[in-house]
């Protein structure tokens, strides 16, 4: 079955203690990218990769890295998470062939207390 | 730049009701237009694409057209079920971007 995968999809940690949510699609997709949504915001995007160690900025990356070692994975890492990072965060991806349609995954749900 | 406009929810119908969730953009250039769907504690799917002036886009009894002139993709669903209730969120690819650009999204509830 086609899925992107996201682990964990509840954490609740403390400011300043470093985390990592991974991302995982099995679809062979170049392209990923995370989301973060907030209620009256819609999505805005973090960091998208178009393949394997390219990764770019979105519209809101400050606080947050990410890495694309291998085509399949692209975890969120937050080094130093603050409470304005609580938030629900979706990981997405498609082909890069024709029309995009991005695929995503179930969410991660962070409270950063 | 790009931006999506979605009409403010929530929105509340009964079922078998008639469904239209506005949406309007901006864009630079001749974008691609989608509705995705969030169902309760998931993620987002598509829902209908559109990627030129008249294409309309449907699925599931739902349906939207890209209106150049307007700069609107409205979602419209001729009878609503209780299954429908979800999350829609507008988006377009501009072809010149490399990602999509959402609309902060319509909390559809429709009741039995």
């Amino acid at each position: 079955e086609a899925q992107v995968t996201q682990n964990p999809r509840y954490l609740i940690t403390v400011t300043g203690k470093k985390l990592t949510v991974t991302c995982s699609q099995n679809m062979n997709h170049e392209y990923m990218s995370w989301y973060r949504q907030d209620p009256g915001l819609g999505l805005r995007q973090i960091y998208y990769s178009m393949n394997v160690e390219v990764t770019d900025k979105g519209d809101v990356p400050e606080g947050y890295k990410v890495s694309r070692k291998e085509k399949r994975n692209f975890p969120l890492i937050l080094e130093s998470p603050s409470p304005n990072q609580t938030s629900l965060y979706f990981c997405a991806s498609k082909g890069l062939a024709g029309v995009d349609t991005q695929y995503f995954g179930p969410g991660t749900r962070l409270t950063v207390l | 730049g790009n931006s999506v406009t979605q009409m403010e929810g929530p929105v509340t119908l009964s079922e078998e009701a008639f469904l239209t969730i506005n949406c309007t953009y901006t864009a630079t250039g001749y974008p691609s237009l989608f509705w995705y769907v969030q169902y309760p504690g998931e993620g987002l799917q598509l829902l209908l694409k559109a990627t030129k002036a008249d294409d309309k886009g449907s699925n599931k009894g739902f349906e939207a057209t890209y209106r150049k002139e307007t700069t609107s993709f409205h979602l419209e669903k001729g009878s609503v079920q209780v299954s429908d209730s979800a999350v829609y969120f507008c988006a377009l690819k501009d072809g010149s971007a490399r990602q999509l650009t959402f609309g902060s999204g319509t909390q559809l509830t429709v009741l039995p």
